[in-house]
């Protein structure tokens, strides 16, 4: 069946420093692609997608790249803030469910230290 | 942007006692929600769409006796556990399907802080 699979967590980073979390995927047809993040106390908030293969979403300084050859949804931040500490998720859905239904990865907890 | 609250967003309760989630879309119109379920270092599952004025519609294992969903109206969907076990216990999620208001594109999904269920 479809699925998500994303690193675990938790990741620490200094201020300033290179993200990258992964994210791969299994799915039949041709899934859309999202990363979600998720502040302390407050609900998922939708960060970047991608809708086909080599597309690149972007936010915020966060990147992501479809890759349907590896399967893969990787995110990415040059360099990051404290303010970005936040747990991401990792998720697909696709046109044949409406974009109703979502998978989702486990989550990645971010923590960025000054 | 839109925004999705849900109360509470903590809950202790004993064993064999029902707890009710609500999940509210505070400034628009959601025909349809969906309630997910998150265990500890696990992905979120779907568990089951909620839709306004109607039967809601459970993804498989998901025993609906034990979890009632009411979706009242167009801005309010609820979630009962009934007879709690600790097994229980978990992070429950919504998320509101725009369905009408202004500025925001119907369709897009917004999503509710999420309510930790402690069973004891």
């Amino acid at each position: 069946g479809d699925s998500v699979t994303q690193m675990e967590g938790p990741v620490t980073l200094s201020e300033e420093a290179f993200l990258t979390i992964n994210c791969t995927y299994t799915a039949t047809g041709y899934p859309s692609l999202f990363w979600y993040v998720q502040y302390p106390g407050e609900g998922l908030q939708l960060l970047l997608k991608a809708t086909k293969a080599d597309d690149k979403g972007s936010n915020k300084g966060f990147e992501a790249t479809y890759r349907k050859e590896t399967t893969s949804f990787h995110l990415e931040k040059g360099s990051v803030q404290v303010s970005d500490s936040a747990v991401y998720f990792c998720a697909l859905s696709k046109s044949g469910d409406n974009f109703n239904k979502f998978y989702f990865g486990s989550g990645t907890k971010l923590n960025v230290k000054p | 942007g839109a925004v999705v609250s849900q109360h509470p967003s903590r809950v202790i309760c004993k064993s064999g006692t029902s707890v009710k989630i609500e999940c509210r879309s505070l400034d628009f119109q959601a025909t349809t929600m969906f309630w997910y379920r998150q265990f500890p270092k696990k992905s979120l599952m779907l568990m089951a769409t909620s839709n306004e004025g109607s039967k809601a519609t459970y993804e498989q294992g998901v025993e609906k006796d034990k979890f009632l969903i009411n979706h009242a109206s167009l801005t309010l969907s609820t979630l009962t556990v009934t007879s709690a076990h600790p097994e229980d216990s978990s992070f429950y999620i919504c998320s509101a399907k725009v369905s009408s208001w202004t500025g925001v594109n119907t369709g897009e999904l917004f999503f509710g802080e999420g309510s930790r269920l402690t069973v004891l």
